[in-house]
């Protein structure tokens, strides 16, 4: 059964800095596209990361390119996302998100989620 | 960038009855690189359907995907309590990962 456990969410400072991760399980990791998305209290959902298989390749959405770096550890499963420069509008639940093959930009499972909250 | 805009915002349907949401595009999807997610309350998207009309694993076929190009509908149908979710539609490749900004169904 394929599961991915967010975590590292909680409060942080206007301009401060947060490191989420996400534990996978019941796929081989190393072969998935892996994306994080994100959605702000009672908002939609948006796009924000996504890394190739090898984690030789990333792509960001515009509003968080230079401030958001993502990451991955295929020996450990994990997935991170590294986010400094935090502001207001970063207030979020934070989705990690399985791709759907070695080359998709599909996703086909997601995590429950880890809420990050930008306030001073 | 493209836009995805989904219709209606809100639906209050009866139970057994069927239900049509659209999504359409502000440029051609390529491919039809369409997805659907379900999310209830509280809980993560779901997919259910791809490529704008393949269901996921374990999808029942209540749910049924259709369109191309930039206009594409989500079906419903023999509407469930358990169907009461925001449905978002997104597209996804190279140059895009753009959601819609979901429409709520409710059971009357």
């Amino acid at each position: 059964e394929v599961q991915l456990v967010e975590s590292g969410g909680g409060l942080a400072q206007p301009g401060g800095s947060l490191r989420l991760s996400c534990a996978a399980s019941g796929f081989t990791f190393g072969a998935y596209t892996m994306n994080w998305a994100r959605q702000a209290p009672g908002k939609g959902l948006e796009w924000i990361s996504f890394i190739t298989p090898s984690g030789d390749h990333a792509e960001y959405t515009d509003s968080v390119k230079g401030r958001f770096t993502i990451s991955r550890d295929n020996a450990k499963s994990s997935l991170y996302l590294h986010m400094n420069g935090l502001g207001d509008e970063d207030t979020a639940i934070y989705f990690c998100a399985k791709g759907h093959s070695f080359d998709s930009w599909l996703t086909d499972f997601w995590g429950q989620g880890t809420l990050v909250t930008v306030s001073s | 960038e493209i836009v995805l805009t989904q219709s209606p915002g809100n639906m209050s349907l009866s139970p057994g009855g069927g239900a049509t949401l659209s999504c359409r595009a502000s440029q051609n999807v390529n491919n039809n690189y369409l997805a659907w997610f379900q999310q209830k309350p509280g809980q993560a998207p779901r997919l259910l359907i791809y490529d704008a009309s393949t269901r996921a694993p374990g999808i029942p076929d209540r749910f049924s995907g259709s369109g191309s190009g930039t206009d594409f509908t989500l079906t419903i149908s023999r509407l469930e309590p358990d169907d009461i979710a925001v449905y978002f539609c997104q597209a996804y490749g190279t140059l895009y990962r753009t959601f819609g900004q979901g429409t709520t169904v409710e059971l009357k």
